[in-house]
């Protein structure tokens, strides 16, 4: 039961250009979102969240976009630095109807070139 | 800046043996969670925690698997006999007051059961 997915497994950018990671969900009891960068060997890092009660949020280089009639977010990096290189994840919780779980996607591949 | 800290991050062990796997959340947090994740596959929600007791859990967390805070600052997961595809990074995570808060990850345990 996949409620939330990344279709694209992988993503090469060139340094200094904007890196597009998207999320898609079903669920659409689904109110809060976090994105996550993952490095191998290491845990999860929190990056940026949203609320459904917004369509935007931005810090620093990265922005996170909201389409809730299409049930679709997405993450911009700007730009783009090497060391972003990472696996991105998206997280999804229906918070408001009083569980804490997040849904993770399966993770995109970001590769930013040099 | 608090982290959360996993212990062991690599744990070998045979089919049908028990194992625990540990973590320190941060000290301040409520709410804590057992994640994992099969190679190359999605995060996976396992259980969450508060208040010394289950708030949720997933279809994966059968009556095989048990979580504990025994002394107020550890948290654990026990895996009573374990089975080759339990294989997989376990990553524990809290949060501090559980609603529309960030997860804090730990580096995470890589159990491979042979």
């Amino acid at each position: 039961d996949q409620q939330v997915k990344q279709n694209s497994p992988s993503l090469s950018v060139q340094e200094g250009r904007i890196s597009i990671l998207n999320c898609d969900y079903t669920n659409s009891m689904f109110d809060y979102f976090l994105w996550y960068k993952k490095y191998p060997a290491e845990g999860p890092t929190f990056l940026i969240s949203i609320s459904s009660i917004k369509d935007k949020n931005e810090d620093g280089r990265f922005t996170v976009f909201l389409n809730k009639s299409a049930k679709h977010l997405s993450l911009h990096i700007v730009p783009s630095q090497p060391g972003d290189s990472a696996v991105y994840f998206c997280a999804a919780s229906a918070l408001g109807s009083g569980t804490y779980k997040y849904i993770f996607g399966t993770g995109t591949r970001l590769k930013v070139l040099a | 800046e608090p982290e959360v800290t996993q212990t062991p991050s690599h744990q070998v062990t045979q089919m049908g043996q028990e194992v625990i796997l540990r973590c320190v959340p941060i000290s301040n947090h409520l709410y804590f969670y057992w994640y994992r994740q099969i190679l190359g596959q999605k995060v996976e929600f396992l259980v969450s925690f508060y208040n010394n007791e289950i708030s949720e859990k997933s279809e994966i967390f059968d009556d095989q698997f048990s979580v504990e805070r025994p002394d107020g600052s550890n948290f654990t997961l026990k895996i009573r006999s374990t089975k080759l595809e339990d294989s997989a990074m376990y990553f524990c995570a809290s949060s501090g007051t559980g609603f529309g808060e960030k997860l804090f990850f730990g580096s995470g345990t890589q159990l491979s059961v042979l």
